[in-house]
């Protein structure tokens, strides 16, 4: 059983399309986030939800909107697409943020290699 | 704010060699520590952790100690081995309203036979 899954795994599309990234996770955790990893394999957050509510929204273009329909799901999609949009896209989820049992642990996909040419 | 520094790469080792993978950390408050693994052409793995002062993490031969005094983490392994070739990433993780991970810049890995 896969814990988080994403589709596509492999995307490559043109300068100025809109496309989708999606993720789902089995772990019944309640907190999902998305990294983007550069061509240096450098991490950085871009969103995370918990519960379906934003917490994190770090400073991302307005092209990228992530969307929670429920706790178990979290997709992106990203309008107008530009060359410095292609990376790998990682979704993750972790145990709650409240009540002590989150460690900081995330369990990641396997990414999502988004070209835009 | 919170930042991970981490030992440039790509680091190439022959097998059975000695591995170690500096890092040193900045944070707000009181971190949990990590080393996550990431081989070709997959997501990152939780490979070790640490969540105090002291701790020492293991797994799969790597090992790391929480050391707050010098504010480090660093990954070593006695003897490498082909298949840990991949990229090490450390990262640090704060408790706060919205808890995440801050990584390192990663470094690459590679063991030759």
């Amino acid at each position: 059983d896969t814990a988080v899954s994403q589709t596509p795994k492999y995307l490559v599309t043109q300068m100025g399309n809109d496309k989708s990234i999606k993720c789902e996770q089995n772990l019944g955790h309640d907190t999902m986030y998305w990294y983007k990893q550069d061509s240096k394999k450098f991490l950085k957050i871009m969103f995370s939800y918990n519960n379906k509510e934003l917490i994190i929204n770090e400073t991302v273009p307005n092209r990228f909107s992530p969307k929670s329909p429920d706790k178990a799901h979290l997709n992106l999609h990203i309008n107008s697409l530009e060359l410095g949009d292609s990376a790998v896209y990682f979704c993750a989820s972790s145990l709650p943020i409240a009540g002590g049992q989150n460690t900081g642990e995330l369990f990641f996909g396997e990414g999502s290699r988004l070209t835009v040419l | 704010g919170n930042s991970v520094t981490q030992m440039e790469g790509p680091v190439t080792l022959s097998e059975e060699a000695f591995l170690t993978i500096n890092c040193t950390y900045t944070a707000t408050g009181y971190p949990s520590l990590f080393w996550y693994v990431q081989y070709p052409g997959e997501g990152l793995q939780l490979l070790l952790k640490a969540t105090k002062a002291d701790d020492k993490g293991s797994n799969k031969g790597f090992e790391a100690t929480y050391r707050k005094e010098t504010t480090s983490f660093h990954l070593e392994k006695g003897s490498v081995q082909v298949s840990d070739s991949a990229v090490y990433f450390c990262a640090l993780s704060v408790w706060g309203s919205a808890r995440q991970l801050t990584f390192g810049s990663g470094t690459q890995l590679t063991v030759l036979p």
